[in-house]
C-alpha cells in the first residue's frame, strides 16, 4: 500500500467554486504534512503545511488535517485559472533524517 | 525563491555514459535532496544527505551514487546511465532544526538517455 495516496483526477472546477483535494495516509507516526502545488514543466512549490489537528488558513487556501482518520486536505476557495496544477501532498517522517514521501498528485483544471 | 541552482537544466546523452547532475544551494540548509519525477509514480527520493559527507539512500537509489563535498553542493552521478533513468530529477534543500521543516525544490533538469 502506497503511504500517501491522492486521487490522480483531473479534478475540474469552475471558476469561482471551491476546489477540495484529498489525501490519506498509512503512517499514524506521522507528524507534518505539506501541499504542493506543481505547474507544468515546473517545480514543485509550497504552499502550505500542517502539524496539529484541525484547520489552518492561507488566504485561499485552508489546509485540514484529521490524525485519527489518516487524511489531510486543502481546500481553495473563489478558484481561479491560474490555480489550474497538479497538487501534491506530502507527510514528514520526522526523527533526526528527515524525508518527505509523497503522494502521486491530483490534477486540478478550474475552467474558465 | 530558494537559492538553489541545478545543472544542467536538459541533458541527452547514450546508453552506458556517466551524467552527473549538480545541485548547488546559497541558503547554508543542511539537507539536501535528490528525486526523480516519473509519470505514474510522482516523486521518488532517491538519496539525501544530512551534512557534509553525510548521505544515505532513498527508496530508489540503485543505480545511483552521490557526493557532498562542501555545504552547498549535492551531486548525483549516474556511473552507466540506462533508459530506465530518463527522468526529470529535482533536488531539494530544506533547514536543520526540528523535523518539520519544508523542503524547497529547484527547477529540475529533464534527462534523457537514447
Amino acid at each position: 500500500q502506497k503511504e500517501v495516496e491522492q486521487n490522480s483526477g483531473p479534478l475540474s472546477v469552475p471558476e469561482g467554486a471551491i476546489a477540495s483535494l484529498n489525501c490519506t495516509y498509512s503512517d499514524r507516526g506521522s507528524q507534518s504534512f505539506f501541499w504542493y502545488r506543481q505547474y507544468s514543466g515546473k517545480s514543485p512549490e509550497l504552499i502550505m503545511f500542517i502539524y496539529s489537528n484541525g484547520d489552518k488558513e492561507d488566504g485561499r487556501f485552508t489546509a485540514q488535517l484529521n490524525k485519527a482518520s489518516q487524511y489531510v486536505s486543502l481546500l481553495i476557495r473563489d478558484s481561479q485559472p491560474s490555480d489550474s496544477a497538479t497538487y501534491l501532498c506530502a507527510r514528514g517522517s520526522g526523527g533526526s533524517n528527515y524525508k518527505l514521501t509523497f503522494g502521486k498528485g491530483t490534477l486540478l483544471t478550474v475552467n474558465p | 525563491d530558494a537559492g538553489i541552482t541545478q545543472s544542467p537544466r536538459h541533458k541527452v546523452t547514450e546508453t552506458g555514459t556517466p551524467v552527473t547532475l549538480r545541485c548547488h544551494q546559497t541558503e547554508n540548509h543542511r539537507y539536501m535532496y535528490w528525486y526523480r519525477q516519473d509519470p505514474g509514480h510522482g516523486l521518488r527520493l532517491i538519496h539525501y544527505s544530512y551534512g557534509v559527507k553525510d548521505t544515505d539512500k532513498g527508496e530508489v537509489s540503485d543505480g545511483y551514487s552521490v557526493s557532498r563535498s562542501k555545504t552547498e553542493d549535492f551531486l548525483l552521478t549516474l556511473e552507466s546511465a540506462t533508459s530506465s533513468q530518463t527522468s526529470v530529477y529535482f533536488c531539494a534543500i530544506s533547514d536543520q532544526g526540528d523535523s518539520n521543516q519544508p523542503q524547497h525544490f529547484g527547477d529540475g533538469t529533464r534527462l534523457s538517455i537514447l
